[in-house]
């Protein structure tokens, strides 16, 4: 596709239901990753895939947290029972290859959940 | 582990004056920099990166090792600059960025 493209783009969702997140990156693109943006709180790094493996996991805020990615493409990020402190815009971005000189790395357009 | 801060959250300026947003980084290797941006209701797009040398809409970053610092700069801002810039550092041997808080940038006429 023409960019990384993310959904739902807007989620309300009752406190201890679990959500899933979709992110579908550019063709091609090997390398994936999480993030989340609170109001106030940056850009916080959640995971990242290289094709279908997870080498860092590290940013994942607790066991609530998981994400797969299947075929070396779609990946899931999702997140059980639920708390208010998890609303943010979730950011899927992706690259040619990780760690190399040069490689850009290209963000969605985030998924908003909203924990009431 | 690698840091990046970022010191203005806050930053208005006039259109026409020149603007410096702040960017400063600790890591003890030889890291990757750059700056993002996100204009209003937007996604995250790269602006520059420091390997690359360039200048895009005006703007330029040099890194200066002896200070860990990249800080962003535009001699002329303008109105179409107002936006929330991020500074962030990737590992040579590693892959995920590392942001810092990001700064707000608004131009006024």
């Amino acid at each position: 596709g023409a960019g990384v493209s993310q959904s739902p783009s807007n989620k309300v969702t009752e406190k201890g239901k679990d959500v899933e997140l979709r992110c579908d990156p550019i063709s091609g693109h090997t390398a994936l990753y999480w993030y989340r943006q609170s109001l106030g709180q940056g850009l916080e790094f959640l995971i990242y895939f290289q094709g279908n493996s997870a080498p860092d996991k590290s940013g994942l805020p607790s066991d609530r947290f998981s994400a797969e990615r299947t075929g070396g493409s779609v990946s899931t990020l999702t997140i059980q029972r639920t708390q208010q402190e998890d609303s943010a815009v979730y950011l899927c971005a992706s690259s040619l290859v990780t760690g190399g000189s040069g490689n850009t790395i290209y963000f969605g357009e985030g998924s908003w959940l909203t924990v009431v | 582990a690698q840091r990046v801060t970022q010191p203005e959250k806050l930053l208005s300026v006039f259109k026409g004056a020149p603007v410096e947003l702040k960017c400063n980084y600790s890591y003890s290797g030889s890291p990757e920099l750059f700056w993002y941006v996100q204009y209003s209701r937007q996604r995250l797009q790269l602006l520059l990166r420091h390997i690359s040398r360039e200048s895009i809409k005006g703007f330029t970053a040099d890194l200066n090792k002896g200070e860990t610092s990249f800080h962003l700069k535009k001699p002329f801002a303008q109105e179409e600059d107002s936006a929330m810039y991020y500074c962030a550092l990737r590992r040579t041997s590693g892959s995920r960025l590392t942001f810092g808080e990001g700064t707000q940038l608004t131009v006024n006429p």
